[in-house]
């Protein structure tokens, strides 16, 4: 079974902080993808990344970077220089690579307060 | 803004009244996933349709039902509501639906369940 384990419920911090936030997954499959989404509070679910298992470099866009770990089974998300805008949800997310009825497993999310 | 738009917004219900939400899709998509999300908790898949058939569904008990149209907007319809409905209710579009495509979600429907 798929499952996905983000710790952290929530974080607080001041702007300008680096701050990351953490994921573990579990799953059989070999072949799978990794998913981050940000939940502003007007609810749409924004996509931010998508990784393949095949994949493991790390991935860097702007101020947001992605540590992706295959031995621990980790996924992590950095935001350097955190911005009040930064305030949301944030949930990892695990898909199967080749099912249809695609069907993302979500984590509980952190909630993430960036303070002025 | 990702395209895909969900109505009503918000909905108030009772105990054992019926109710559909609404999904128009982002243009090109022919796929529509359901999730639910309660209160501080990560979405739960529901349902999926590709071409108006259904192609998966989560762990939901049959009063969970849906639909989709040759325009590929869906519907989720919930009969015999319960307190537990209570939730968000996102809808999300995609190309083919398989496990290596993102999603655009919409801002869903906040059900209470009174």
């Amino acid at each position: 079974a798929q499952k996905v384990t983000q710790a952290q419920t929530e974080i607080s911090v001041v702007e300008k902080e680096d701050v990351t936030l953490d994921c573990v997954y579990e799953t059989r499959d070999t072949t799978y993808y990794l998913f981050w989404y940000k939940q502003p509070p007007s609810g749409e679910l924004v996509f931010l990344i998508r990784r393949n298992s095949f994949d493991e470099q790390n991935e860097i866009s702007g101020r947001y970077s992605w540590n992706f770990q295959k031995s621990t089974s980790s996924f992590n998300f950095t935001i350097t220089a955190s911005q009040v805008v930064d305030s949301a949800v944030y949930f990892c997310a695990l898909s199967e690579a080749y099912n249809y009825g695609q069907n993302f497993v979500f984590g509980p999310g952190t909630r993430l307060s960036v303070l002025p | 803004e990702t395209g895909v738009t969900q109505s009503p917004t918000h909905l108030i219900k009772t105990r054992g009244q019926q109710v559909t939400l609404r999904c128009s899709s982002q243009s090109g998509h022919n796929t529509v996933s359901w999730y639910q999300q309660a209160l501080g908790q990560g979405p739960q898949f529901i349902f999926q349709y590709y071409r108006e058939e259904e192609n998966g569904r989560g762990n939901f008990p049959p009063r969970f039902s849906g639909l989709q149209f040759p325009n590929y907007s869906s519907e989720l319809n919930v009969n015999a509501l319960e307190l537990d409905d209570s939730a968000l209710y996102l809808c999300a579009s995609s190309t083919t639906g398989t496990g290596f495509e993102k999603l655009f979600f919409g801002s869903g429907t906040q059900l209470s369940v009174l």
